[in-house]
């Protein structure tokens, strides 16, 4: 069956300018994450979905960040004002359910001018 | 609060060596642990996890890990590299707080195999 998918794969913008992160997660799982990879280092938690509960934004860097999910569909993540250092690869990932393995998309790469 | 180290940031073996990547938690509470790869410009792939029914893990491409609670470890290992396994390895861990699945993962840990 399909994978989790992000789009777009690659975005450019420049500093101040805000973007929207998109992920489709794969079809029956009620988890969702979002994670940040700067280069060289490992994923840095953002936000998880889990059905209709409250998310869990303890990893959000700034009020900047924001995520949102419709029930157990697509997710988006929206950066406002960008700055140069966030500049990363943002990884999308779902799973069955918390605890289970989660599954990555292949990321956004987002490069700040 | 919990964390996830990886002990060295490149380890280099020649082809047909063992292979040994160096993994250790920090937690009060028990830790569900999992190791990923991500092959040049390719997602992350899951290799194994732990969830506490056997502290022997065996995963995919003849990887496997053992989970030693009294060394809060779980290191991976693989007893003859191939040139394929070159890639970035994960270690990462999920503590079970505040009922989240969020994974903390260590820094990675490049292999390099040499012919």
């Amino acid at each position: 069956g399909a994978g989790v998918s992000q789009s777009p794969s690659n975005k450019v913008t420049e500093k101040g300018k805000d973007v929207e992160l998109r992920c489709d997660p794969i079809s029956g799982h009620t988890a969702l994450y979002w994670y940040r990879q700067r280069l060289g280092q490992g994923l840095e938690f953002l936000i998880y979905f889990q059905g209709n509960s409250a998310p869990d934004k303890s990893g959000l860097p700034s009020d900047r960040f924001s995520a949102e999910r419709t029930g157990e569909s697509v997710s988006t993540l929206t950066i406002q004002r960008t700055q140069q250092e966030d500049s990363a690869v943002y990884l999308c990932a779902s799973s069955y359910r918390q605890y289970n393995e989660q599954f990555f998309g292949p990321g956004t790469r987002l490069t700040v001018l | 609060a919990q964390s996830v180290t990886q002990l060295g940031s490149h380890v280099s073996v020649s082809e047909g060596a063992l292979v040994l990547l160096r993994c250790n938690y920090s937690s009060s509470v028990p830790p569900y642990l999992f190791w990923y790869v991500q092959y040049p410009n390719q997602g992350l792939q899951l290799l194994l996890k732990y969830t506490s029914a056997a502290t022997l893990v065996k995963g995919i491409n003849g990887f496997e890990a053992e989970f030693k609670k009294s060394e809060t470890s779980f290191h991976l290992t693989k007893p003859s590299a191939h040139m394929s396994d070159a890639a970035e390895y994960f270690c990462a861990g999920g503590f079970g707080s505040s009922n989240t699945g969020k994974l903390i993962f260590g820094q990675g840990t490049t292999l390099q195999v040499k012919p």
